[in-house]
């Protein structure tokens, strides 16, 4: 069982936006602004998408370059213990599953059960 | 930044498991910097194992600290990780994974490709 708790699935159409939420607990979520998000396409390595709860990581590090940066159509939040990422515009190549993660008071990662998104 | 994992992809219940990252792009004695690995059964989600950084700080998974050990080679540009007493249920993808610099969480901005190891008599 994950520490962070992720709807198993989610869908929308092509051009509309979807929310994933993560829900944790006030000893990782609602303590630390150290949430990221991953998308994982099947067969491939996961991918960063946010990190620290809302900052897309090509922002961060001179040195990213992260399979050509992330688009701006992902955006990440916090509101107590749920962190949320959201994807606007939705697209055919976003069908993937995500993933969240979070700083603990036990662990500096834990990772959340996972999101699979269709885009219908 | 490019990192793979090596390491037997069969081993038997009870066995010790090696993995060996070996990572060119940067180096594990700058400042900062940090080397995780993280596992996928079948299936599954992903599940964090260890982290060790580059003043040779580590971190172990709570539920699984008791098997795992992970260590760092800077002359070889290399991290291994060791499990003990592998069950069945470690079958999964292994990937280990560079820390992102510059930002307060432990997140992972460049993955190997993964090895599955399969754990069965």
């Amino acid at each position: 069982q994950s520490a962070l708790t992720q709807p198993a699935s989610v869908s929308g159409s092509p051009g509309q936006s979807i929310t994933i939420s993560c829900t944790g607990t006030s000893s990782d979520i609602g303590s630390y602004n150290y949430v990221s998000w991953y998308q994982q396409h099947p067969g491939k390595a996961p991918k960063l998408l946010i990190c620290d709860v809302s900052n897309r990581p090509s922002g961060l590090s001179s040195r990213f370059s992260g399979s050509s940066g992330v688009s701006n159509r992902f955006s990440g939040s916090k509101s107590g213990n749920t962190a949320s990422l959201t994807i606007s515009g939705l697209q055919a190549e976003d069908e993937a599953d995500y993933y969240c993660s979070s700083y603990t008071i036990n662990s500096p990662v834990v990772f959340g059960g996972g999101t699979k998104l269709t885009v219908l | 930044i490019t990192l793979k994992e090596s390491g037997p992809t069969l081993v038997k219940p009870t066995q010790t498991l090696t993995l060996t990252c070996t990572f060119s792009g940067f180096s594990l004695s700058t400042g900062g910097v940090a080397v995780g690995w993280i596992r996928q059964a079948p299936g599954k989600a992903l599940e964090w194992l260890a982290l060790i950084y580059w003043d040779d700080d580590k971190r172990y998974s709570p539920s699984l600290k008791s098997r795992l050990i992970i260590t760092k080679d800077t002359s070889k540009d290399q991290v291994v990780l060791t499990m003990t007493n592998m069950d069945p249920v470690d079958t999964a993808t292994y990937y280990c994974a560079h820390r992102l610099d510059g930002s307060g969480s432990d997140s992972f901005d460049y993955w190997g490709p993964g090895t599955l190891v399969s754990v069965s008599s």
